[in-house]
């Protein structure tokens, strides 16, 4: 089956530094990559996905990129602030309605 | 709020009890999707259902089952507890024709 491996695991930054999160997946079939975030004790919140047709994608201060070539993709986050700071996770699908598969989440620290 | 509804929030109980968490996803969605998430396996899929129908299983224990309902809403029954069970419990919900899938706030489940 499909195995998503994120990187960094942790990640600590200076306020209005940028940010950038790396996964790779496994199987070829996935065409669906979508990033959450989840701040502590809550619900893991999406907030940004990219299908295989694309290459980025960008909204406000957030893009993703993707390399179906290398199949990997990241996450970047610009202007960081504390609010940022949560756990972040990528998954990919292989279709719609399919199950995700999430990478194992790198927790971003921002400090002020 | 994504519009989908977990109960209850917090469970405690004890070594070779049942319990049973409830789902109901947001309004027109057809797929509900139940996801496990402890420290150190992080967020991984169990067991998905559409339109009443299981559609697929991971890494669901045999001590565990699922059902959905006419109403859609959906149930994860947990027997036979285990120290190893306790975790936080998440269903997302989509269309069923589209990637996206939204997360409710979880349940927290502590096996003492």
């Amino acid at each position: 089956g499909e195995n998503v491996e994120q990187h960094p695991s942790t990640l600590s930054v200076q306020e209005g530094d940028s940010a950038v999160i790396k996964c790779t997946y496994s199987d070829s079939a996935s065409n669906y990559f979508p990033w959450y975030k989840q701040e502590l004790g809550k619900r893991p919140q999406l907030i940004i996905d990219i299908r295989s047709n694309v290459g980025e994608k960008k909204d406000q201060r957030i893009a993703v990129t993707l390399n179906k070539t290398a199949k990997h993709f990241s996450l970047h986050i610009t202007e960081t602030q504390p609010e940022d700071s949560a756990v972040y996770f990528c998954a990919a699908s292989m279709a719609a309605g399919n199950k995700l598969t999430f990478g194992g989440g790198t927790r971003v620290l921002v400090k002020p | 709020d994504s519009g989908v509804t977990q109960t209850p929030k917090h469970l405690i109980t004890a070594t070779g009890q049942r319990v049973t968490l409830r789902c109901s996803p947001r309004s027109g969605d057809l797929s509900v999707y139940w996801y496990q998430q402890s420290l150190d396996q992080g967020l991984q899929f169990l067991i998905q259902y559409y339109n009443g129908e299981e559609r697929a299983k991971g890494n669901i224990l045999e001590r565990f089952s699922a059902q959905q309902f006419p109403d859609l809403h959906s149930e994860l029954n947990l027997s036979s507890l285990e120290l190893g069970d306790s975790a936080l419990y998440f269903c997302a919900s989509g269309s069923g024709d589209r990637e996206t899938q939204y997360f409710g706030p979880g349940t927290r489940l502590l096996v003492l």
